[in-house]
């Protein structure tokens, strides 16, 4: 596509329940970031990853969270045991290369009972 | 720690007016920094991007300047439109990697 998408673009569980949230970058940007929006809040990095690899995971606030890359395209953000504090929106970005300018998707708002 | 504030919060101007919106950070060794424009509900859309070797740069009616020394940025929107109200955020790019943003300043545009 011409964009970054994210699926779903919303997603309500049940806290203790395990959630996926997927982000498809533009085609051959090799950068891809994970941020979290709370209301009235600017976006928080999550985790950053070139090509396959977590370059920077020093943003998931514990270890309940994580994220895979397998084939360098395709991003799944993963929480455990979801928490009500776990609610925001979270948004992913990529960008042609680390550095450059980001593009960002339409988020996946989570929201946890 | 590398911090980005946003002043003001929230602006309300009458259509056609000139604006500028502040953006002032803590460490001024930056790579670059993006302005976007978030609407309600939906993802951000990058505005203007400026490196950190650079003064400003212009797409249109929005012109942002970049003073890394002070700490400071501003976006400037001619002759507003109510089709420019929205929230407008700033973030640098530090190391090359992770944005760090702003709260974002909101603003509304009445005809």
């Amino acid at each position: 596509g011409a964009g970054v998408s994210q699926t779903p673009s919303n997603k309500v569980t049940e806290k203790g329940k395990y959630v996926e949230l997927r982000c498809d970058p533009i085609s051959g940007h090799t950068a891809l970031y994970w941020y979290r929006q709370s209301l009235g809040q600017g976006p928080e990095f999550l985790i950053y990853f070139q090509g396959t690899g977590a370059a920077d995971d020093s943003g998931l606030p514990n270890d309940r969270f994580f994220a895979v890359r397998p084939e360098g395209s395709v991003s799944t953000l993963k929480i455990q045991r979801t928490e009500r504090g776990d609610s925001a929106v979270y948004l992913c970005a990529s960008s042609g290369q680390s550095g450059t300018e980001q593009f960002f998707g339409p988020g996946t708002r989570l929201t946890v009972l | 720690k590398q911090e980005v504030t946003q002043i003001p919060a929230a602006l309300s101007v009458p259509e056609g007016e000139n604006l500028v919106l502040n953006c002032s950070f803590t460490d001024s060794a930056i790579y670059n920094l993006q302005w976007f424009r978030q609407d309600p509900g939906k993802g951000l859309t990058s505005l203007l991007l400026i490196q950190s070797s650079q003064r400003e740069q212009t797409s249109g009616r929005l012109n942002a300047s970049l003073d890394k020394s002070s700490g400071r940025s501003t976006l400037y929107i001619a002759a507003s439109q109510p089709g420019d109200s929205a929230t407008y955020l700033c973030a640098v790019n530090q190391a090359g990697t992770a944005l760090i943003f702003g709260k974002g300043t909101t603003l509304s545009v009445s005809s």
